[in-house]
């Protein structure tokens, strides 16, 4: 695609429930980012693929959080039992290779009730 | 001491002055450092790339980075109403496999 594309754009949950959110990276990107921001608060790293494997997962705030990506192209970010301070944007960034310029998606604003 | 830090502002300058926005990062083998803008309610975009130490000027932007102070800054000449965003510092650590860190980012307000 022209861009990176991430679903849905907005998810309104209730506590306890269990979310699944998208990256569709750019084709060809073997670099992908999972971020979250809280308002008015700036990026908090969660967990960076390189290919279809994950180098550093320490960022992921708790167990109930889980990432995979498959084919070196879309990625899925796992919340289990959502709690109310899931609540926040989580963007999806891709980039050709590490250590280059990311791109970054419109973001799911998540919001957990 | 968080791995990269910046004041969060708000920095407010008059319309034509220049800004000065600073960020300092913890890591001593970083290797890589980004300058990303993010207007309000949208996503962060690349405004410069930085790799070595000195100077890089592209257009009204220059970044500086000195790895011996673990210090990179963005300096934007003739600053615009349409500058007025919040300015994100990245930068990469390179013995944790390449993630980018992010700071807090400065909130800058350009006044006509």
């Amino acid at each position: 695609g022209a861009g990176v594309s991430q679903s849905p754009s907005n998810k309104v949950t209730e506590k306890g429930k269990d979310v699944e959110l998208r990256c569709d990276p750019i084709s060809g990107h073997t670099a992908l980012y999972w971020y979250r921001q809280r308002l008015g608060q700036g990026l908090e790293f969660l967990i960076y693929f390189q290919g279809n494997s994950a180098p550093d997962k320490s960022g992921l705030p708790s167990d109930r959080f889980s990432a995979e990506r498959t084919g070196e192209s879309v990625s899925t970010l796992t919340i289990q039992r959502t709690q109310q301070e899931d609540s926040a944007v989580y963007l999806c960034a891709s980039s050709l290779k590490w250590n280059e310029k990311l791109f970054f998606g419109s973001g799911t604003q998540l919001s957990v009730l | 001491q968080k791995e990269v830090e910046q004041n969060s502002g708000p920095l407010s300058v008059p319309e034509g002055a220049i800004a000065s926005l600073n960020c300092t990062y913890s890591d001593r083998v970083s290797q890589s450092f980004f300058w990303y803008r993010q207007y309000s309610g949208k996503s962060p975009e690349l405004i410069m790339s930085i790799y070595s130490n000195g100077d890089k000027e592209d257009g009204r932007f220059t970044a500086q980075l000195n790895k011996a102070s673990q210090y990179v800054s963005l300096l934007i000449r003739d600053s615009q109403p349409s500058d007025s965003a919040t300015y994100l510092c990245a930068v990469s650590i390179y013995n944790q496999g390449g993630k980018l860190i992010f700071g807090q980012g400065t909130e800058l307000s350009v006044k006509p």
